[in-house]
Protein backbone atom coordinates (compact mmCIF):
# COMPACT_ATOMS: atom_id res chain seq x y z
CA UNK A 1 0.00 0.00 0.00
CA UNK A 2 1.48 3.85 -0.89
CA UNK A 3 1.77 5.95 1.95
CA UNK A 4 2.57 9.97 2.47
CA UNK A 5 3.71 11.46 5.65
CA UNK A 6 3.90 15.01 6.30
CA UNK A 7 5.78 15.02 9.69
CA UNK A 8 5.04 18.59 10.24
CA UNK A 9 1.38 19.75 11.07
CA UNK A 10 2.11 23.40 11.27
CA UNK A 11 5.19 25.46 10.36
CA UNK A 12 4.96 29.19 11.45
CA UNK A 13 7.86 31.53 9.65
CA UNK A 14 8.15 35.29 9.48
CA UNK A 15 8.24 37.22 6.17
CA UNK A 16 11.71 36.35 4.24
CA UNK A 17 12.64 33.04 6.09
CA UNK A 18 13.12 29.76 4.41
CA UNK A 19 11.19 27.20 4.83
CA UNK A 20 11.40 23.63 3.91
CA UNK A 21 8.24 21.17 4.30
CA UNK A 22 9.14 17.72 4.65
CA UNK A 23 6.90 14.84 2.77
CA UNK A 24 8.38 11.08 3.45
CA UNK A 25 6.21 8.30 1.08
CA UNK A 26 5.67 4.81 0.88
CA UNK A 27 5.66 2.59 -2.38
CA UNK A 28 6.35 -0.84 -3.52
CA UNK A 29 6.15 0.42 -7.68
CA UNK A 30 9.34 1.36 -8.93
CA UNK A 31 7.38 3.62 -11.22
CA UNK A 32 5.87 6.70 -9.57
CA UNK A 33 4.55 10.35 -9.49
CA UNK A 34 5.28 12.75 -6.92
CA UNK A 35 3.38 16.03 -6.25
CA UNK A 36 3.45 18.68 -4.24
CA UNK A 37 -0.08 20.90 -4.18
CA UNK A 38 -1.07 23.87 -2.32
CA UNK A 39 -4.44 24.79 -0.44
CA UNK A 40 -5.04 28.65 0.02
CA UNK A 41 -7.83 29.35 2.34
CA UNK A 42 -10.52 29.27 -0.56
CA UNK A 43 -9.92 25.53 -0.80
CA UNK A 44 -8.89 25.21 -4.77
CA UNK A 45 -5.98 22.64 -4.87
CA UNK A 46 -3.21 24.12 -6.92
CA UNK A 47 -1.20 22.08 -8.91
CA UNK A 48 2.86 23.18 -7.45
CA UNK A 49 4.42 20.01 -9.31
CA UNK A 50 5.08 16.70 -10.50
CA UNK A 51 7.97 14.87 -10.10
CA UNK A 52 8.77 10.68 -12.20
CA UNK A 53 10.49 8.84 -10.05
CA UNK A 54 13.10 8.48 -12.45
CA UNK A 55 14.15 11.87 -12.66
CA UNK A 56 16.16 12.80 -9.59
CA UNK A 57 17.31 16.33 -10.37
CA UNK A 58 16.72 19.27 -7.64
CA UNK A 59 13.96 21.55 -9.52
CA UNK A 60 14.07 25.52 -8.99
CA UNK A 61 10.88 27.54 -9.81
CA UNK A 62 11.20 30.79 -8.84
CA UNK A 63 11.20 31.07 -4.94
CA UNK A 64 9.94 27.33 -5.09
CA UNK A 65 12.77 24.41 -5.37
CA UNK A 66 12.34 20.50 -4.46
CA UNK A 67 14.58 18.08 -3.22
CA UNK A 68 13.93 14.32 -4.38
CA UNK A 69 15.82 11.78 -2.66
CA UNK A 70 14.99 8.27 -3.68
CA UNK A 71 17.20 6.66 -1.56
CA UNK A 72 15.89 8.34 1.44
CA UNK A 73 11.97 8.31 -0.26
CA UNK A 74 11.54 11.86 0.46
CA UNK A 75 10.70 15.26 -2.19
CA UNK A 76 10.95 18.15 0.35
CA UNK A 77 9.74 21.27 -0.62
CA UNK A 78 11.67 24.46 0.13
CA UNK A 79 10.39 28.23 -0.35
CA UNK A 80 12.83 30.61 0.06
CA UNK A 81 12.07 34.20 0.90
CA UNK A 82 9.00 33.20 2.16
CA UNK A 83 5.82 35.76 1.73
CA UNK A 84 2.59 35.90 3.59
CA UNK A 85 0.55 35.00 -0.07
CA UNK A 86 2.57 31.93 0.95
CA UNK A 87 0.47 31.04 3.63
CA UNK A 88 -1.77 28.19 3.00
CA UNK A 89 -1.21 23.91 3.73
CA UNK A 90 0.63 21.92 1.08
CA UNK A 91 -0.32 18.41 0.38
CA UNK A 92 2.34 16.31 -1.22
CA UNK A 93 0.99 13.33 -2.85
CA UNK A 94 1.89 9.83 -4.71
CA UNK A 95 0.60 8.13 -7.84
CA UNK A 96 1.06 4.92 -9.18
CA UNK A 97 2.39 4.20 -12.49
CA UNK A 98 0.82 1.66 -14.33
CA UNK A 99 1.72 2.01 -17.96
CA UNK A 100 0.28 5.61 -18.76
CA UNK A 101 -0.67 6.09 -14.98
CA UNK A 102 -3.93 6.35 -13.00
CA UNK A 103 -3.16 9.60 -11.00
CA UNK A 104 -4.94 7.83 -8.26
CA UNK A 105 -3.47 10.08 -5.72
CA UNK A 106 -2.26 8.94 -2.14
CA UNK A 107 -1.84 12.34 -0.22
CA UNK A 108 -0.37 13.44 3.19
CA UNK A 109 -2.44 15.04 6.21
CA UNK A 110 -0.50 18.53 4.62
CA UNK A 111 1.31 21.03 6.19
CA UNK A 112 -0.12 24.47 7.62
CA UNK A 113 2.06 26.79 6.82
CA UNK A 114 1.86 30.38 8.15
CA UNK A 115 3.75 32.94 7.08
CA UNK A 116 3.61 36.49 9.47
CA UNK A 117 4.66 39.81 8.28
CA UNK B 1 -14.09 30.65 -16.28
CA UNK B 2 -11.85 27.48 -17.88
CA UNK B 3 -11.23 25.89 -15.04
CA UNK B 4 -13.11 22.87 -13.12
CA UNK B 5 -16.25 24.07 -12.25
CA UNK B 6 -18.51 22.05 -9.15
CA UNK B 7 -22.13 22.68 -8.20
CA UNK B 8 -23.14 23.65 -5.50
CA UNK B 9 -20.15 24.36 -3.52
CA UNK B 10 -22.13 24.16 -0.21
CA UNK B 11 -24.72 21.58 0.43
CA UNK B 12 -26.51 21.75 4.26
CA UNK B 13 -28.81 18.53 4.75
CA UNK B 14 -30.52 16.87 7.14
CA UNK B 15 -29.15 12.78 8.01
CA UNK B 16 -31.21 10.36 5.82
CA UNK B 17 -31.47 12.85 2.64
CA UNK B 18 -29.81 12.28 -0.62
CA UNK B 19 -27.99 14.93 -2.45
CA UNK B 20 -26.26 15.01 -5.66
CA UNK B 21 -23.05 17.02 -6.84
CA UNK B 22 -21.99 18.20 -10.07
CA UNK B 23 -18.75 18.52 -11.71
CA UNK B 24 -18.00 20.27 -15.25
CA UNK B 25 -13.95 19.07 -15.93
CA UNK B 26 -12.05 21.20 -18.51
CA UNK B 27 -13.30 20.32 -21.75
CA UNK B 28 -10.66 18.24 -23.21
CA UNK B 29 -9.64 16.19 -20.13
CA UNK B 30 -10.73 12.85 -20.68
CA UNK B 31 -10.14 11.79 -16.61
CA UNK B 32 -12.63 12.54 -14.08
CA UNK B 33 -11.95 11.66 -10.63
CA UNK B 34 -13.68 12.27 -7.33
CA UNK B 35 -11.76 12.97 -3.61
CA UNK B 36 -12.81 13.50 -0.69
CA UNK B 37 -11.29 15.60 1.99
CA UNK B 38 -12.32 15.93 5.74
CA UNK B 39 -11.39 18.33 7.89
CA UNK B 40 -7.90 18.40 8.82
CA UNK B 41 -6.55 15.62 6.46
CA UNK B 42 -5.24 15.46 2.90
CA UNK B 43 -7.92 14.17 0.15
CA UNK B 44 -8.74 10.77 -0.13
CA UNK B 45 -9.05 8.74 -3.75
CA UNK B 46 -13.25 7.69 -4.41
CA UNK B 47 -13.27 7.16 -7.91
CA UNK B 48 -12.11 7.71 -11.21
CA UNK B 49 -13.16 7.75 -14.78
CA UNK B 50 -11.89 7.49 -18.34
CA UNK B 51 -14.30 9.41 -20.77
CA UNK B 52 -17.81 7.65 -19.88
CA UNK B 53 -16.75 4.68 -18.19
CA UNK B 54 -16.09 4.08 -14.33
CA UNK B 55 -12.31 2.43 -13.93
CA UNK B 56 -11.91 2.11 -10.12
CA UNK B 57 -13.77 2.78 -7.38
CA UNK B 58 -12.09 3.19 -3.88
CA UNK B 59 -13.58 1.02 -1.10
CA UNK B 60 -14.62 4.98 0.69
CA UNK B 61 -17.52 4.32 -1.53
CA UNK B 62 -20.26 2.50 0.23
CA UNK B 63 -23.17 1.46 -1.50
CA UNK B 64 -24.63 4.56 -0.80
CA UNK B 65 -22.90 6.04 -2.97
CA UNK B 66 -22.72 6.20 -6.88
CA UNK B 67 -21.07 8.69 -9.68
CA UNK B 68 -21.55 8.81 -13.13
CA UNK B 69 -19.92 10.53 -16.19
CA UNK B 70 -22.83 9.85 -19.16
CA UNK B 71 -21.60 10.76 -22.51
CA UNK B 72 -18.06 11.41 -21.00
CA UNK B 73 -18.43 15.12 -20.29
CA UNK B 74 -19.77 16.33 -16.72
CA UNK B 75 -20.43 13.70 -13.64
CA UNK B 76 -22.81 13.46 -10.84
CA UNK B 77 -21.86 12.19 -7.46
CA UNK B 78 -24.83 11.39 -5.65
CA UNK B 79 -25.14 10.01 -1.62
CA UNK B 80 -28.17 8.45 -0.81
CA UNK B 81 -29.58 8.09 2.85
CA UNK B 82 -26.75 10.93 4.35
CA UNK B 83 -24.91 10.10 7.39
CA UNK B 84 -23.27 12.45 9.78
CA UNK B 85 -20.07 10.68 8.69
CA UNK B 86 -20.19 11.71 5.40
CA UNK B 87 -19.63 15.48 6.04
CA UNK B 88 -16.69 16.62 3.80
CA UNK B 89 -15.75 18.62 0.86
CA UNK B 90 -15.82 16.56 -1.81
CA UNK B 91 -13.44 17.33 -4.55
CA UNK B 92 -13.38 16.63 -8.37
CA UNK B 93 -10.50 16.74 -10.39
CA UNK B 94 -9.73 16.83 -14.30
CA UNK B 95 -6.63 15.16 -15.97
CA UNK B 96 -4.72 16.83 -18.82
CA UNK B 97 -3.22 13.75 -20.61
CA UNK B 98 -0.47 15.68 -22.48
CA UNK B 99 1.41 17.15 -18.94
CA UNK B 100 -0.52 14.80 -16.81
CA UNK B 101 -1.71 17.59 -14.74
CA UNK B 102 -4.49 17.02 -12.37
CA UNK B 103 -6.78 20.04 -11.95
CA UNK B 104 -9.05 20.03 -8.54
CA UNK B 105 -12.17 22.21 -8.88
CA UNK B 106 -13.04 24.47 -5.73
CA UNK B 107 -15.40 21.50 -4.34
CA UNK B 108 -18.33 20.85 -2.99
CA UNK B 109 -18.59 21.04 1.00
CA UNK B 110 -21.29 18.86 2.73
CA UNK B 111 -23.03 19.28 5.91
CA UNK B 112 -25.05 17.00 7.13
CA UNK B 113 -27.34 18.08 10.24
Amino acid sequence: AQKVTQAQTEISVVEKEDVTLDCVYETRDTTYYLFWYKQPPSGELVFLIRRNSFDEQNEISGRYSWNFQKSTSSFNFTITASQVVDSAVYFCALSEAEGGSNYKLTFGKGTLLTVNP
Amino acid sequence: DTGVSQDPRHKITKRGQNVTFRCDPISEHNRLYWYRQTLGQGPEFLTYFQNEAQLEKSRLLSDRFSAERPKGSFSTLEIQRTEQGDSAMYLCASRRVDTGELFFGEGSRLTVL
